[in-house]
């Protein structure tokens, strides 16, 4: 089973701190990559896509390392709207169609504090 | 837009009734999945479909089964409800997938 494996945490940081959340995944051949966020008891919401170059989104940037097969999420100047559980996500083919299979870390848990 | 709609919110089912979760999108978007999510869990894949008339397993297929009729529309069906089918359900659609996909605000199920 493609797998893909996050630290749980919590991470538990003051208002204002950098924190930084890494993921990694089984395919090797696996194209495209993402970071949601979910709210408690909410849908998972789209944060950003990961790209091989890196991207950055105001205070959030992303990186991708393939021969690592390893991905992260820094996120800088915390608020505490931040707080959520952000989940890894890698996309696969269920069957021989791209695209069609997400496959989700188990999430890692960010509490922002003031 | 509305985006992806979910009906019901909230069910409780006894041991094996049947029912029907709705997902319907006005997006015009060709995929849409249906997604289980259990304490300790990653989401997992239950069906998917790439365009109306077109639908295939996921991971956990067992127990469910969809159809897609209309573009915007993509019911789950549980066949005979059973406690291990006790999950939060998400309904998502994507363009082409690639791009990340858009998901509904979940249909909390309990069979007792």
């Amino acid at each position: 089973r493609k797998e893909v494996e996050q630290d749980p945490g919590p991470f538990n940081v003051p208002e204002g701190a950098t924190v930084a959340f890494n993921c990694t995944y089984s395919n090797s051949a696996s194209q495209s990559f993402f970071w949601y966020r979910q709210d408690c008891r909410k849908e998972p919401k789209l944060l950003m896509s990961v790209y091989s170059s890196g991207n950055e989104d105001g205070r959030f940037t992303a990186q991708l390392n393939r021969a690592s097969q390893y991905i992260s999420l820094l996120i800088r100047d915390s608020k505490l709207s931040d707080s959520a559980t952000y989940l890894c996500v890698v996309n696969e083919e269920a069957g021989n169609q791209a695209g069609t299979a997400l496959i989700f870390g188990k999430g890692t848990t960010l509490s922002v504090s003031s | 837009n509305a985006g992806v709609t979910q009906t019901p919110k909230f069910q409780v089912l006894k041991t094996g009734q049947s029912m029907t979760l709705q997902c319907a999108q006005d997006m015009n978007h060709e995929y849409m999945s249906w997604y289980r999510q259990d304490p300790g869990m990653g989401l997992r894949l239950i069906h998917y479909s790439v365009g109306a008339g077109i639908t295939d397993q996921g991971e956990v297929p067992n127990g469910y089964n969809v159809s897609r009729s209309t573009t915007e529309d993509f019911p789950l069906r549980l066949l005979s409800a059973a406690p291990s089918q006790t999950s939060v359900y998400f309904c998502a659609s994507s363009t082409t997938g690639i791009y990340g996909y858009t998901f509904g605000s979940g249909t909390r199920l309990t069979v007792v």
